[in-house]
């Protein structure tokens, strides 16, 4: 099993239509967790980033965490064919000092249909 | 302001040979984390780097190695090439005690 695991899809979607994308995760050290939107053949770019269980919500994206249930989701309202993407979630383990690097999904990717 | 930079943009390498790849971390970040990431998968961590040191290391062979100059800069050597080493090679800069991280454009790597 591996200790992140997302829907690569694709996810064909309507314009306007609200996307809910979703990560699951196994290991409870995980403790901040980010959101990134990768265009083709370009780096990803970070949407969202938050720490503690809950909604956070900027523009059009919120950011929802659920440690209880080591799930993590990201919504867009009001989606546009420029979302059309691939979203992936990424988290980081609270090591104490230690320099782990970033634990990513495989990416989810998104069609927003004009 | 400029975002993180890395150089070259796009390479072709032959089986056996070394490469090497640069990195400019955005201004005032001075961690510097490489990252692999082979088509339809996700990023998977390589190396992190700060005060020029390895702070951090992915389960990678020791043909990878990096390091990290006074300006913060940094530069991945992948050394005897493999088939399965293209990919694309992107850097990411932190500010020290930040989780969240910022990514540059990556170098698309391709090995034949």
């Amino acid at each position: 099993q591996k200790e992140v695991e997302q829907d690569p899809g694709p996810l064909s979607v309507p314009e306007g239509a609200i996307v809910s994308l979703n990560c699951t995760y196994s290991n409870s050290a995980f403790q901040y967790f980010m959101w990134y939107r990768q265009y083709s053949r370009k780096g990803p770019e970070l949407l969202m980033y938050t720490y503690s269980s809950g909604n956070k919500e900027d523009g059009r994206f919120t950011a929802q965490v659920d440690k209880s249930s080591k799930y993590i989701s990201l919504f867009i309202r009001d989606s546009q064919p420029s979302d059309s993407a691939t979203y992936l979630c990424a988290m980081r383990k609270d090591s104490g000092g230690g320099a782990d690097g970033l634990t990513f999904g495989k990416g989810t990717h998104l069609i927003i249909q004009p | 302001d400029a975002g993180v930079t890395q150089s070259p943009t796009h390479l072709i390498k032959t089986r056996g040979q070394h490469v090497t790849l640069r990195c400019s971390p955005i201004s005032g970040h001075k961690s510097v984390s490489w990252y692999q990431q082979v088509l339809g998968q996700g990023p998977q961590f390589i190396f992190q780097y700060y005060e020029k040191e390895e702070r951090g290391r992915g389960n990678f062979p020791d043909r990878f190695s990096a390091r990290q100059f006074p300006n913060y800069s940094s530069e991945l050597n992948v050394n005897a090439l493999l088939l399965g080493d293209s990919a694309l090679y992107l850097c990411a800069s932190s500010f020290l005690g930040r989780h969240e991280q910022y990514f540059g454009p990556g170098t698309r790597l391709t090995v034949t």
